[in-house]
């Protein structure tokens, strides 16, 4: 196993165009979670699945944002009408979580920065 | 909510010397406390976590943390710094109920020869 993938590891785009970014988890992992961190900053929660199913949705996930899971395996984060503030390095995560007891040690891709001019 | 806050942004020891990084926690409920490590161009790796079961925490490349709940701590020490332990740490917490990790700001690591 590799590791969590994600592509593309950089992206530059034009303002209000729109993006999409892909994140193959740790094979087996149940949980999938999508950070957003700026310069300076610690990784911001975005949102998570379990499964398919997305769990949560931080209110920092604008109208513009969609994350997908469709089949439980890989993700895809959407961005439409990309604005500059949207720069960043968007980070991916995955976990297993068997229920009880918990584990919750989440490991991460090594982030697709994207860049709006 | 849980939350993490991080004492420093920027921390710089001599080669050799303890290294000591802050975190104080919030949280409602037992939490589950992470400390990771970043390294340039580099993703998240985990140095440690405590799960309940020890209050002192041994990780990898020699870094320990100790969970004070009185103060509700997590600081994350290492004994002797090395040239290699640059780089930006995160603590973080998650609590059971929704399991989401929650990070603080960070420390930058500055090691000087």
């Amino acid at each position: 196993d590799t590791g969590v993938s994600q592509n593309p590891r950089h992206k530059i785009t034009k303002r209000g165009q729109n993006v999409t970014f892909r994140c193959d988890p740790i094979s087996e992992h149940n949980r999938l979670y999508w950070y957003r961190q700026t310069l300076g900053q610690g990784p911001e929660f975005l949102t998570y699945f379990q499964n398919e199913a997305q769990l949560e949705k931080s209110r920092l996930l604008s109208d513009r944002f969609s994350a997908e899971r469709p089949k439980g395996s890989f993700s895809t984060l959407e961005i439409q009408r990309t604005e500059q503030g949207d720069s960043a390095m968007y980070l991916c995560a995955s976990s297993f979580n068997p229920g009880q007891p918990r584990n919750t040690e989440a490991f991460f891709g090594q982030g697709t920065r994207l860049t709006v001019v | 909510a849980q939350s993490v806050t991080q004492l420093g942004s920027h921390v710089s020891v001599s080669e050799g010397a303890l290294v000591l990084l802050r975190c104080n926690y919030s949280s409602s409920v037992p939490p589950y406390l992470f400390w990771y490590v970043q390294y340039p161009n580099q993703g998240l790796q985990l140095l440690l976590k405590y799960t309940s079961a020890a209050t002192l925490v041994k990780g990898i490349n020699g870094f320990e943390a100790e969970f004070k709940k009185s103060e509700t701590s997590f600081h994350l020490t290492k004994p002797s710094a090395h040239m290699s332990d640059a780089a930006e740490y995160f603590c973080a917490v998650s609590e059971d109920r929704d399991d989401k990790i929650i990070f603080g700001k960070g420390t930058r690591l500055h090691i000087l020869p």
